[in-house]
């Protein structure tokens, strides 16, 4: 059974520094990693996906790798802004499962 | 627009009834996922459907059922057995579901339903 687990449960760091937010999962048997985010009593918003076949991918100041042998997967934020303030959730694909599994997910405050 | 759509927003349950969750969507996608979420956990899969007219339990299916008559429409209700249904529930969809280079999954909304 696949589990996805993510580091740090909570995070709370001042305007402008750059974070890293972990995730670890169990079945490295995926087809890609879906980084989200979710903010308060909303849906989720797709951030970035990347494929099996891909170790990373950017969007603005978003940046994502995936190393699928060690099952692990890194959210990277450039230059923080208080509108990043929300819940980050990761999601791999597949496996042996075939679901779309989610970890518990990192709360982020950036404080201004 | 294309996306998805839940309705309600907001739904209101005695105890003791059922009801019905509505999630649409029109981006063709052939999986669609339903999803619950308490405060302070992650999210839990309850079905999911790869295909018209087919679909799987997920981690918590117990109290729950699901249809997919249409490739678009992928309703769930919530039983009279489900016994703690007050939760917050999301609904997601994407083009070829655990498929070899699946695609982007997106999500509903969501709809907060509350036991009075």
């Amino acid at each position: 059974k696949q589990e996805v687990t993510q580091i740090p449960a909570a995070l709370s760091v001042p305007e402008g520094e750059n974070l890293v937010l972990n995730c670890s999962f169990t079945d490295s048997a995926i087809y890609n990693l879906q980084w989200f985010r979710q903010d308060p009593g909303k849906g989720l918003t797709s951030l970035l996906l990347i494929q099996s076949s891909q170790r990373e991918q950017t969007s603005g100041r978003l940046n994502a790798s995936l190393d699928k042998s060690s099952g692990r997967s890194t959210l990277y934020i450039a230059a923080s802004q208080p509108g990043d303030s929300a819940t980050y959730l990761c999601a791999p694909l597949g496996g042996a499962t075939n679901k779309l599994i989610f970890g518990t997910g990192t709360l982020l405050a950036v404080q201004p | 627009d294309g996306g998805i759509t839940q309705s309600p927003k907001y739904l209101f349950r005695k105890e003791g009834q059922n009801v019905t969750l509505s999630c649409e969507q029109n981006l063709n996608h052939d999986a669609m996922y339903w999803y619950r979420q308490d405060p302070g956990q992650g999210l839990r899969l309850i079905y999911y459907s790869q295909i018209v007219n087919d679909f799987q339990k997920g981690d918590i299916a117990e109290g729950y059922s699901v249809s997919r008559e249409k490739k678009e429409s992928f309703p769930l209700t919530v039983t009279s057995a489900q016994k703690n249904p007050t939760a917050f529930y999301l609904c997601a969809s994407s083009a070829n579901g655990g498929r070899q280079g699946g695609t982007e999954a997106f999500f509903g909304q969501g709809t907060r339903l509350t036991v009075v």
